[in-house]
C-alpha cells in the first residue's frame, strides 16, 4: 500500500494566520492527491481533489499543491470555522490510504 | 441534493457479523463507486472497499476473507458485511461515495453521517 505522511501532527495558529500543511507520499502519486477537513463527530469533508481543484462551495482561502510525493494545502488566514482535522488521502492506487491527520487547533 | 444515510448494529460480540447499510437519496449509482471507511476511535481513516453499480467490488486484501459488499440498485441502498469481528474492528463506519473518471474512485465527495460500531464481549 502506498503510505501517507502528513506533517505535522498538530499545529497551533490564531485568527488570520497562514498555515500550511505537508503530506508526503511513499511513491509518486502524480496528482492523485485529496484533502478533507473533519469536525469532532463529523463526516470528512472534501476540500480539494488531483492536488489543487477546490471542491464547490469551498472557501478560496483553501489551496493546495503538490505533485509526485509532495503536498500542500495552505489556509491563507484561518477562520473559526477551520478548527478541525486535516486529512491527505491518495486515489492512484486502490488501496486508498490515508494521511494520519493533523490537527489544527486555536492557539 | 445527494444524501447518504446509514444504519447497522452498533454493538457486537467477537466472531459476529457487522453488517451496515447505506442508502442513497437525490442522486443515481450510475457513474459512481460506493466505498465503506473506517475510523476506529482517535485515528485515522482506513479504506475498506468499494462497489460498483454493476456489483462489481474492490476490497482491501487484508479483509478479503471477512470482507462482502453489495448493491441494490431498486432500493437504492448498499452494504457491508464483515464476518468474525473482533476487538479492532471497533470504529465508526462511512459509507461513501467515490467520483471516478475510470476504473477507480478519484476522491470521496459524498459521506453518510457515520455509525459507530462496538465489538465487546
Amino acid at each position: 500500500d502506498i503510505e501517507m505522511t502528513q506533517s505535522p501532527s498538530s499545529l497551533s495558529a490564531s485568527v488570520g494566520d497562514r498555515v500550511t500543511i505537508t503530506c508526503r507520499a511513499s511513491q509518486s502519486i502524480t496528482t492523485y492527491l485529496n484533502w478533507y477537513q473533519q469536525k469532532p463527530g463529523k463526516a470528512p469533508k472534501l476540500l480539494i481533489y488531483g492536488a489543487s481543484t477546490l471542491q464547490s462551495g469551498v472557501p478560496s482561502r483553501f489551496s493546495g499543491g503538490g505533485s509526485g510525493t509532495d503536498f500542500t494545502l495552505t489556509i491563507t488566514s484561518v477562520q473559526p470555522e477551520d478548527f478541525a482535522t486535516y486529512f491527505c488521502q491518495q486515489s492512484h492506487r486502490t488501496v486508498y490510504t490515508f494521511g494520519q491527520g493533523t490537527k489544527l487547533e486555536i492557539k | 441534493q445527494v444524501q447518504l444515510h446509514q444504519w447497522g448494529a452498533g454493538l457486537l460480540k467477537p466472531s459476529e457479523t457487522l453488517s451496515l447499510s447505506c442508502a442513497l437519496s437525490g442522486g443515481s449509482f450510475r457513474t459512481y463507486y460506493w466505498s465503506w471507511i473506517r475510523q476506529p476511535p482517535g485515528r485515522g481513516l482506513e479504506w475498506l472497499g468499494e462497489v460498483s453499480q454493476g456489483g462489481g467490488t474492490k476490497y482491501k486484501p487484508s479483509l478479503l476473507s471477512r470482507i462482502t459488499m453489495s448493491i441494490d440498485t431498486a432500493s437504492n441502498v448498499f452494504s457491508l458485511r464483515l464476518n468474525s469481528v473482533t476487538a479492532a474492528d471497533t470504529a465508526v463506519y462511512f459509507c461513501a461515495r467515490g467520483a471516478a473518471s475510470g476504473t477507480y474512485s478519484d476522491y470521496f465527495d459524498y459521506w453518510g453521517q457515520g455509525s459507530l460500531v462496538t465489538v465487546s464481549s
